[in-house]
């Protein structure tokens, strides 16, 4: 059974760095074709995607973003981190995690989601 | 950026009714990389359809995705109780994913 769970402190002040945890089992970050991906979602909008890293530490991000993430792996501890410099109130919503197939190219199993607030 | 526009934006309509969710694309996209999820609120996205047309795991029968091209259509055939709840399309381009606006199905 693949799960993930989200992490990380709230609130944040504006231009305080986010770095967010997503701990997940029932898969390994070495297998071919894994990724794990992070969206975020604010309030009556569409989840938006901002990063993926795959099992050979490529990695993908947002391009309107990609100045300010940054996404790592910790396969010993089933863990992938996201940080996100220079934290706006904008940027306050739901943070999600989620498994990514990548011979399928699907987001199947996500996190139950983090909020992150922003604020002074 | 392929852009996803879906439509209506909210669908009032009562159990046992037939609901028809519309994504278009700004360009022509693969079907293998269509994808629809339902969230309900406080909940994460949920995946129903993937590559267009194909039901994911334990997802009931009366889901079914249909289209290619830029045109895609999520049907509900028969609303349950449980059915009502926003609807998103999903594609994947490059090495990006962009997401429609969402649908809102409500019971009327």
């Amino acid at each position: 059974q693949i799960t993930l769970k989200e992490s990380g402190p709230t609130p944040l002040k504006p231009t305080e760095t986010l770095t967010l945890t997503c701990t997940f089992s029932g898969f390994s970050l070495t297998n071919a074709g894994v990724g794990v991906g992070w969206f975020r979602q604010t309030p009556g909008k569409a989840p938006e995607w901002l990063a993926l890293i795959f099992w050979d530490e490529d990695k993908r991000y947002r391009p309107s973003l990609k100045n300010r993430l940054t996404i790592t792996k910790d396969t010993s501890k089933n863990q992938v981190v996201l940080t996100m410099t220079n934290m706006d109130p904008v940027d306050t919503g739901t943070y999600f995690c989620a498994h990514y197939n990548g011979y399928n190219s699907l987001f199947q199993f996500w996190g139950q989601g983090s909020l992150v607030t922003v604020s002074s | 950026e392929i852009v996803l526009t879906q439509s209506p934006g909210t669908l009032s309509l009562s159990p046992g009714e037939r609901a028809a969710l519309s994504c278009r694309a700004s360009q022509s996209i693969s079907v293998a990389y269509l994808v629809w999820y339902q969230q309900k609120p406080g909940q994460a996205p949920r995946l129903l359809i993937y590559g267009a047309s194909n039901r994911a795991t334990g997802i009931p029968d009366r889901f079914s995705g249909s289209g290619s091209g830029t045109d895609f259509t999520l049907t509900i055939s028969r609303l349950e109780p449980e059915d009502f709840a926003v609807y998103y399309c999903q594609q994947k381009d490059g090495s990006s994913w962009t997401f429609g606006q969402g649908t809102k199905v409500e019971m009327k």
